[in-house]
């Protein structure tokens, strides 16, 4: 069964600082994995995604994310956060691109606070 | 191109009462699925359409059901509502053959924020 380990509930950072969210994951062949932003009352938005190739993925706004296959990792990166970056981030991982037969199954998520 | 909107966005209903929430996927899209998110937890997988029929399920009991139409719109129907069916439930599409997305992510919709009372 597949399943995705966020570690931090909560993370505070202030606005210009980098920021790492950390997202393990366990599944049984090549996942495909994805990282989803949700701000207050809305739905996800797909910031990036994996599927093979080059490890080090870009996404929008400015993330970036890393497949680590020895360590089963897929980290979030970004260089200077935004306040407007202030939101709940979930790390997902699937058998197929938009889920397949089981779905996608998410993390629990991380709240990222930002600091002024 | 218009995204994946979905109706409505709140509901409240009583306990054993049943509730439908409706979908409309995004241009282009063929296959849906839902997810229900707890509040305070990431979204679980309900099941999946793709050709008006259900091909992929997670752990979720029969009295939720849905349909997809020849348009690719989709309801979610559940029965029998326990106080623990409140959640925002969101739906999702995506394209690709056989149903499995080879090549397109899932873009989702805003939710419907049912509340069981």
């Amino acid at each position: 069964a597949q399943s995705v380990t966020q570690p931090d509930i909560h993370i505070t950072v202030s606005e210009g600082a980098s920021l790492e969210l950390r997202c393990n994951y366990s599944y049984g062949a090549t996942p495909y994995l994805f990282w989803y932003v949700q701000s207050p009352g809305q739905g996800l938005q797909l910031l990036l995604k994996y599927f093979s190739g080059d490890t080090l993925v870009q996404g929008i706004k400015g993330f970036e994310a890393e497949f680590k296959r020895s360590q089963s990792s897929f980290n979030l990166r970004k260089p200077s956060v935004h306040w407007s970056d202030a939101a709940e981030y979930f790390c997902a991982v699937g058998a197929r691109p938009g889920g397949g037969a089981d779905g996608l199954t998410f993390g629990k998520g991380t709240h990222l606070i930002i600091q002024p | 191109e218009t995204g994946v909107t979905q109706s409505p966005t709140h509901l409240i209903k009583t306990r054993g009462q049943q509730v439908t929430l409706r979908c409309s996927s995004q241009s282009g899209h063929n296959t849906v699925s839902w997810y229900q998110q707890a509040l305070g937890q990431g979204p679980q997988f309900i099941f999946q359409y793709y050709r008006e029929e259900e091909n992929g399920r997670g752990n979720f009991p029969p009295r939720f059901s849905g349909l997809q139409f020849p348009n690719y719109s989709s309801e979610l129907n559940v029965n029998a509502l326990e106080l623990d069916d409140s959640a925002l439930y969101l739906c999702a599409s995506s394209s690709g053959t056989g149903g499995f997305s080879y090549n397109s992510p899932l873009h989702f919709g805003n939710g419907t924020r049912l509340t069981v009372t």
